[in-house]
């Protein structure tokens, strides 16, 4: 059974950095065609891709946030990490990380995590 | 970047078939995946590669993807179908390389 779970803080203070943590079990990160991604959700809006890690360590990241968010993966942990600096009250969201299955049918999000609250306020 | 546009809401009676449209410039040329939310939960994948089911979605989930619409089908609806739905394309030569739709609001 594919699981992931995010956590980390639920508030954070204007100009911090905000880490969260994706601990994910059933699959390994290091697996061909297998990756993670980072999709936010502002309360009452629709779904943000953020950033994508894949099984060769390889990243992606939407411009809209690039010189400010960082993946990082541990394979051993199972964990994908998500940093995001210099956070804003309009960075306030739910944070899901997702499961990425790449193959013969394209990418999807196939599994998602059950998101984690986060608000940026001082 | 791609651009996704569906309806804010759709309503439909229990029963009926429900067409959830999105649109995109020569979206058919891409695949499509579609995502089911109910309030306070995680999205969940309903179709992928615009007509494909994963394991466990009813056969009344289904897609279709020309020219520059693809379609959610959802024959049968059923009280807990309603939800807000999500299409998405993904392109990585292109940023970003995974787009959404801004959601539509099925009321049953």
């Amino acid at each position: 059974q594919v699981t992931l779970k995010e956590s980390g803080p639920v508030l954070v203070r204007p100009t911090e950095t905000l880490t969260l943590t994706c601990s994910v079990s059933g699959f390994s990160l290091s697996e061909t065609g297998m990756g993670v991604s980072w999709i936010r959700q502002p309360p009452g809006q629709a779904l943000e891709w953020l950033a994508h890690i894949f099984s060769n360590d390889e990243t992606l990241y939407s411009s809209s946030l690039k010189t400010r968010v960082t993946l990082s993966k541990d394979t051993s942990k199972s964990q994908v990490v998500l940093t995001l600096t210099n956070v804003d009250p309009v960075d306030s969201a739910t944070y899901y990380c997702a499961r990425t299955t790449t193959g013969v049918y394209g990418p999807r999000f196939d599994s998602w995590g059950q998101g984690a609250l986060v608000t940026v306020s001082s | 970047s791609d651009v996704l546009t569906q309806p804010p809401s759709l309503s439909v009676a229990p029963g009926q078939t429900a067409r959830i449209t999105c649109g995109g410039r020569n979206i058919g040329s891409k695949g499509v995946n579609w995502y089911q939310q109910t309030p306070g939960q995680a999205p969940i994948l309903v179709v992928y590669a615009d007509s494909r089911r994963p394991a466990g979605i009813p056969e009344r989930f289904s897609g279709s993807n020309s020219g520059n619409t693809a379609t959610l089908i959802i024959s049968g609806v059923e009280a807990g179908d309603e939800a807000d739905y999500y299409c998405q394309v993904s392109d990585f030569r292109i940023d970003p390389a995974w787009v959404f739709g801004g959601g539509t609001k099925l009321n049953v």
